[in-house]
């Protein structure tokens, strides 16, 4: 299958603070990319949705102030978690997909807020 | 009522068993059925899609879908240790976006 790396796989950052993880589709053009967080035991919940170009789809309940999603080219989306909280600390996970239902995901990001 | 709803396990079976692992879903627009494979700590991986009723085999792995009661499942002949993952189902729909469940954690013990 199609391959998509995100960076970092994990980081520790202090409460206050923004990081920026990076997910880029390698051999394929992501027309759309999807980002999820995940808590411990339990499903992907879907944050956000983003087609090249144009401004993300947040889901009901995400603070689109808070995650910024950018989705500049047709291989690079980027999600900045600002002023980071202990509470964010999550499971983020990165899917891109070219068209219907195939997505492939990213390896995930660990984030630690402390 | 969650869209997709999935067995919660978690579930452990002795090598070489046959595991079934079930889902239902409630929306009849879902057109195409998956199922993902995590391991800890790890982005999910596409196992297998079908988008019909019926079953689809590769290898170990059988997807199963019956539409008219809105289940689906995926059996593993002759599980392996290296099967011990969280398996998620997954539809979805052409308005672009996939509807997961919560997983099922399995163990495979040698």
């Amino acid at each position: 299958g199609a391959v998509v790396s995100q960076h970092p796989s994990w980081v520790i950052c202090k409460s206050g603070t923004s990081v920026k993880i990076e997910c880029r589709s390698l051999d394929f053009q992501a027309t759309t990319m999807f980002w999820y967080r995940q808590f411990p035991k339990q499903s992907l919940m879907l944050m956000a949705t983003s087609n090249e170009g144009s401004k993300a789809t947040y889901e009901q309940g995400v603070e689109k102030d808070k995650f910024l999603i950018n989705h500049a080219s047709l291989t690079l989306s980027t999600l900045t978690v600002t002023s980071a909280h202990p509470e964010d600390s999550s499971f983020y996970i990165c899917s891109g997909a070219d068209r219907g239902f195939e997505a492939f995901f990213g390896q995930g990001t660990r984030l630690t807020v402390v | 009522q969650k869209e997709v709803e999935q067995d919660p396990g978690p579930l452990s079976v002795p090598e070489g068993a046959i595991v079934s692992l079930n889902c239902t879903y409630s929306n009849s627009a879902f057109q195409y059925f998956m199922w993902y494979r995590q391991y800890s700590r790890k982005g999910p991986e596409l196992l297998m899609y079908t988008y019909s009723s019926g079953n689809k085999e590769d290898g170990r792995f059988t997807a199963q879908v019956d539409k008219s009661s809105k289940y689906i499942s995926l059996f593993i002949r002759d599980s392996q240790p290296s099967d011990s993952a969280t398996y998620l189902c997954a539809t979805y729909t052409n308005a672009g976006k996939s509807t997961f469940g919560d997983g099922t954690t399995l163990t495979v013990k040698p």
